[in-house]
């Protein structure tokens, strides 16, 4: 069955120190891959995508997400994390072709200690 | 920046009333999505929608449920008989075209009593 695995419930990190919050999904052909953030009591932000080509991409507030095939994995990373990116984060596919249903794994709770 | 809005952002009804939740999209966005939350788990696909009728629903998505556009600008979830399992946030969402991200509304919290 199709799946998206967030392994990470929750993760804690220090201020300024850097994040990798894990993300693998379960589809027979490539998907395109989303992260989105998620800020108590608010809705859904993307933060970055992945349709095709560099498997490194760039997003919003300094994150990136490398997607690697053979792991069948899009970790998204910061490389030092401000108090104000706690919050959840969700990885989320779609199957080309099926249009853009989105199927989202459980989500990652960051907390940031200062 | 265009952006998803969403209407009531909480709304508490007893349990077998009708709610309609309220969603107007991305102006020249051509697909359209509801997905809920029930707190403490998983964001779940419920519906998209396009060219004025359903494209894809999920299993959730039985008789109790309806979407419609009922003019150029509104895209509306009504629910006919409210359950107390259907408390949950509803997300509002909407695409360009069939594969370019999907923009999110901030939600709409439905609490049945």
């Amino acid at each position: 069955a199709q799946s998206v695995t967030q392994p990470d419930i929750h993760i804690t990190v220090s201020e300024g120190a850097s994040l990798e919050l894990r993300c693998n999904y379960s589809y027979g052909a490539t998907p395109y891959l989303f992260w989105y953030v998620q800020s108590p009591g608010q809705g859904l932000q993307l933060l970055l995508k992945y349709f095709s080509g560099d498997t490194l991409v760039q997003g919003i507030k300094g994150f990136e997400a490398e997607f690697k095939r053979s792991q069948s994995s899009f970790n998204l990373r910061k490389p030092s994390v401000h108090w104000s990116d706690a919050a959840e984060y969700f990885c989320a596919v779609a199957l080309a072709l099926r249009g853009n249903k989105l199927v989202f794994g459980a989500g990652t709770i960051l907390r940031v200690k200062s | 920046e265009p952006e998803v809005t969403q209407t009531p952002s909480h709304q508490v009804t007893q349990m077998g009333q009708e709610v309609i939740l309220r969603c107007v999209p991305i102006s020249n966005h051509l697909y359209f999505y509801w997905y809920r939350q029930i707190l403490g788990q998983k964001v779940e696909f419920l519906v998209s929608f396009y060219n004025n009728e359903i494209s894809e629903k999920s299993e959730i998505f039985d008789d109790q449920f309806s979407v419609e556009r009922p003019d150029g600008s509104n895209f509306t979830l009504k629910i006919r008989s409210t359950k107390l399992e259907d408390s949950a946030m509803y997300f509002c969402a909407s695409t360009k075209n069939m594969n370019t991200e999907a923009f999110f509304g901030q939600g709409t919290r439905l609490t049945v009593v």
